[in-house]
């Protein structure tokens, strides 16, 4: 049983545009959830994080959503660049994250020029 | 900037092999983590650990085993490898809740 999930395995976007990834998750006891960008060759690299006590957290060209309603989250990235071309990752854990990572699929992203 | 390194980036190798991953982060981090990786697939938790001679199996079933003597180190042992152990390795480490740091992980094949 996934309980995390990221349903789309790859997004093609321009160069210029916003970029949506989304990633939704079945266990309620979920309270921090992180994005991460990994390129081919390379381990995965850190993004952004957001607590279930924020619905929103923004650090430069990238935003996080988070719907706990819903449980479902979004990353957006405006405006797109083709550096942000790779897989991205999300993940989810319980206490704050004092609890192990579990991670969905990827969502393999390319940025058109 | 967390400093994680992983060696061999890329082994192949024969069935009935002894392999050892190695795993070296030179931030103090207390807690580290392997994953195994299949193209297209989630990251899945073989084994962790939360300080030294601190170890625990994961999500995942794994043949593979660990240990933890130092702090900086983290290597995985696969006493036999076959070929369902073709996968990539990825090692981490993190401090407190802090978000995990990656290496750039192990491509095994086994022929």
């Amino acid at each position: 049983d996934q309980q995390v999930k990221q349903n789309s395995p790859s997004l093609s976007v321009q160069e210029g545009r916003i970029s949506i990834l989304n990633c939704d998750y079945t266990n309620s006891m979920f309270d921090y959830f992180l994005w991460y960008k990994k390129y081919p060759a390379e381990g995965p690299t850190f993004l952004i994080s957001i607590s279930s006590i924020k619905d929103k957290n923004e650090d430069g060209r990238f935003t996080v959503f988070l719907n706990k309603s819903a449980k479902h989250l979004s990353l957006h990235i405006v405006p797109s660049q083709p550096g942000d071309s790779a897989v991205y990752f999300c993940a989810a854990s319980g206490l704050q994250g004092a609890q192990k990572l579990v991670f969905g699929q990827g969502t393999r992203l390319t940025i058109n020029p | 900037e967390a400093d994680i390194y992983q060696t061999p980036r890329y082994l192949v190798i024969g069935t009935g092999k002894k392999i050892t991953l190695e795993c070296s982060q030179t931030m103090g981090h207390d807690k580290m983590y392997w994953y195994q990786q299949d193209p297209g697939m989630e990251l899945h938790l073989i084994h962790y650990s939360y300080g030294v001679n601190s170890t625990e199996k994961g999500d995942l079933s794994s043949e593979s085993t660990v240990s933890r003597i130092r702090t900086e180190h983290f290597p995985l042992t696969l006493e036999s490898a076959r070929p369902s152990h073709t996968s990539q390795y990825l090692c981490a480490s993190s401090e407190s809740n802090q978000p995990q740091h990656f290496g750039d992980g192990t491509r095994l094949s086994i022929l």
